[in-house]
């Protein structure tokens, strides 16, 4: 019972590099999201996928894009990054008539 | 858009009852949820109130008031394990069902 599953737990990048992060859920729930966790900063959305074949912009989504592979994976690619973007990134899951979220366990991202 | 509020710390003693606010702004929305998420950890769902009044859940309630657009968490019976990160959340009321979390009441339990 894997639940949401996410990819790595932990990365170094350094400023420039490109990196994804591959998220998975097994729940077969329609809505998948991308967290950033700072420190006072709560959870801000990055990106969301209300459905298969959608994605639509969050709170925070400069420097980032999304694809929503299929119903289970949902990726989070960072293009050039950035030391403002070291963080903690989740990503979750719901149906769309429940708001009960599930959420991965994080990959915490160094940018140096 | 959505924005939630909650005090950024909370402290209390073991044994005893806190209760943690939130208000919050926004155009519409599903109902208020709440989430722990303990050091290191990842968020977990804890509760939700699609409706005005109070859900019990053991040992924790949460309660919802539309007309005053506010909310709260309470915990009863306070135990050291309760120490944990606290997040309020909405859930849009468009087709996009996108949740929204406040940033979260950092809850410290003292014995």
């Amino acid at each position: 019972n894997a639940g949401v599953t996410q990819t790595p737990k932990f990365q170094v990048l350094k400023t420039g590099q490109s990196m994804t992060l591959q998220c998975a859920q097994d729940m077969n729930h329609n809505s998948m999201y991308w967290y950033r966790q700072d420190p006072g900063m709560g959870l801000r959305l990055i990106y969301y996928s209300a459905s298969e074949g959608t994605t639509d912009k969050g709170e925070v989504p400069n420097g980032y894009n999304v694809s929503r592979l299929n119903k289970r994976e949902f990726s989070l690619r960072l293009e050039s990054a950035a030391p403002s973007q070291t963080s903690v990134y989740f990503c979750a899951s719901s149906k769309k008539e429940n708001t009960e979220a599930f959420f991965g366990q994080g990959t915490r991202l160094t940018v140096v | 858009g959505q924005s939630l509020e909650q005090p950024s710390e909370v402290t209390a003693v073991e044994g005893a009852i806190v209760q943690i606010n939130c208000t919050y702004q926004t155009s519409g929305f599903y109902g208020l949820s709440w989430y722990q998420q303990h050091d290191g950890g990842a968020p977990t769902f804890l509760s939700y109130n699609a409706l005005d009044g109070l859900e019990e859940t053991g040992r924790f309630s949460s309660f919802l008031s539309r007309s005053d657009s506010y909310g709260y968490l309470l915990l009863q019976e306070l135990q050291m394990k309760d120490s944990a990160s606290y997040f309020c959340a909405v859930r849009a009321a468009d087709s996009s069902y996108k949740l929204i979390f406040g940033s979260g009441t950092r809850l410290l339990v003292r014995p």
